[in-house]
């Protein structure tokens, strides 16, 4: 599609419980990238893909934070046992390419809410 | 690591009155990238800077690139009730390393 689409629009999960996101990237980009913005406005970047294969993870806290991009099939993310701190709103990205000078275009992000 | 900064965090303007926000990262930059998320939305990439001092239009915003390649800004002339959101500057090689954005709040 023309547009990063991601689902759902809002999760609610109590505590403890596990969260999956889901992103479908713009036909054609290679580069999916996942963002954490917290509610003070910052970003935070978790992991990226390029195509199937991670490609940076240096954000990712691995303990609890999964994340996946299998052909044909919508990349995910994946948090187990979430936490309070983990509410947030989770927004995709994809690019044509990983290098610098490729604009990133971002889904409507999830907003994700742990009780 | 790099870390972008900007100010002001917040501006409240009259419409009609200019804007301008001011990004300062602690690292070169090989480019800096500007965005728009509107409130409950989306970033969208406005435009991206390359060349060391480059200036850039778009209607009335005006995107400077530092000579050092270190800061940049985003002026605004003549605000509108939909320039209304808030402006991030983003820089990094492959991630995106955002500052922590200035919103921009216009009374009609």
């Amino acid at each position: 599609g023309e547009e990063v689409a991601q689902t759902p629009k809002h999760l609610v999960r109590g505590e403890g419980q596990k969260a999956k996101l889901y992103c479908a990237p713009i036909k054609g980009h290679s580069y999916v990238f996942w963002y954490q913005q917290v509610l003070k406005n910052e970003f935070k970047f978790l992991i990226s893909f390029q195509n199937e294969n991670v490609f940076d993870e240096t954000g990712m806290p691995k303990e609890r934070f999964s994340a996946k991009c299998l052909p044909n099939s919508p990349c995910s993310l994946e948090i187990q046992a979430t936490k309070l701190e983990d509410s947030a709103v989770y927004f995709c990205a994809s690019s044509q390419s990983g290098q610098a000078r490729q604009p990133q275009h971002f889904g409507d992000g999830t907003r994700l809410s742990i009780l | 690591g790099q870390q972008v900064m900007q100010i002001p965090q917040y501006q409240h303007v009259q419409e009609g009155e200019d804007f301008t926000t001011y990004c300062n990262s602690s690292t070169t930059l090989s480019n800096i990238q500007w965005y728009k998320q509107r409130p409950g939305g989306h970033p969208v990439f406005l435009i991206q800077l390359v060349k060391s001092g480059e200036v850039k239009k778009q209607k009335r915003l005006t995107f400077q690139f530092g000579e050092a390649k270190k800061n940049s800004s985003l002026h605004i002339t003549a605000t509108q009730t939909t320039d209304v959101g808030t402006y991030f500057c983003a820089g990094g090689d492959h991630m995106l390393t955002f500052g922590g954005g200035t919103r921009l709040m216009v009374k009609p």
